[in-house]
């Protein structure tokens, strides 16, 4: 079945400190990855996406994200957080012909002045 | 570019009365749109798929005709909640999908029944 894990719930990181979030999916074919962020009272936004080619993404903010094949993982990089950067963060695998998206729980980030 | 907006951002209404919520691609067409249903401190839940001029499909346990949803053009849909109950109080979301595949979202509303 079509999933997508995000093994950590909350993470909280200290100002200027770097950042990966996790995120694991199970997808049968060539999976479109995605990152969304949800600031409090904010819309969701896109943060970065992997269709295919360079396995390693940039997006916007700072962010970039890796995609493993081999460990079915396309983790969230940041070297350096803003307390800007409080947030939801969450996953998602577009599937189908309509690309549906399958998300993850979400990852609460806290940063620590 | 790719911006959704929603209109109302939060509603109030009595329970038994129907609410309408439209979603609109202001820069780009989208042929697909999806409306989702967020519960607090949870990940959003898909409600329904929608392509314009065809009939929405509804993801399991989401009843068609209490969540009427019409994308009428390639630039707007609307979801209405009829006979809304306190039950369907929740922060509706909407999001629009554009050419490239990416899912690009409204800023939600709020709806509150009494």
């Amino acid at each position: 079945a079509q999933s997508v894990t995000q093994p950590d719930i909350h993470i909280t990181v200290s100002e200027g400190a770097s950042l990966e979030l996790r995120c694991n999916y199970s997808y049968g074919a060539t999976p479109y990855l995605f990152w969304y962020v949800q600031s409090p009272g904010q819309g969701l936004q896109l943060l970065l996406k992997y269709f295919s080619g360079d396995t390693l993404v940039q997006g916007i903010k700072g962010f970039e994200a890796e995609f493993k094949r081999s460990q079915s993982s396309f983790n969230l990089r940041k070297p350096s957080v803003h307390w800007s950067d409080a947030a939801e963060y969450f996953c998602a695998v577009g599937a189908g012909s309509n690309y549906q998206l399958i998300w993850g729980a979400g990852t609460k980030l806290i940063i620590k002045p | 570019g790719a911006v959704v907006s929603q209109h109302p951002s939060r509603v109030i209404c009595k329970s038994g009365t129907s609410v309408k919520i439209e979603c609109r691609s202001l820069d780009f067409q989208a042929t697909t749109m999806f409306w989702y249903r967020q519960f607090p401190k949870q990940s959003l839940m898909l409600m329904a798929t929608s392509n314009e001029g065809s009939k929405a499909t509804y993801e399991q346990g989401v009843e068609k005709d209490k969540f009427l949803i019409n994308h009428a053009s390639l630039t707007l849909s609307t979801l209405t909640v009829t006979s809304a109950h306190p039950e369907d109080s929740s922060f509706y979301i909407c999001s629009a999908r554009e050419a490239t595949s990416s899912q690009y979202f409204g800023p939600g509303t709020r709806l509150t029944v009494l």
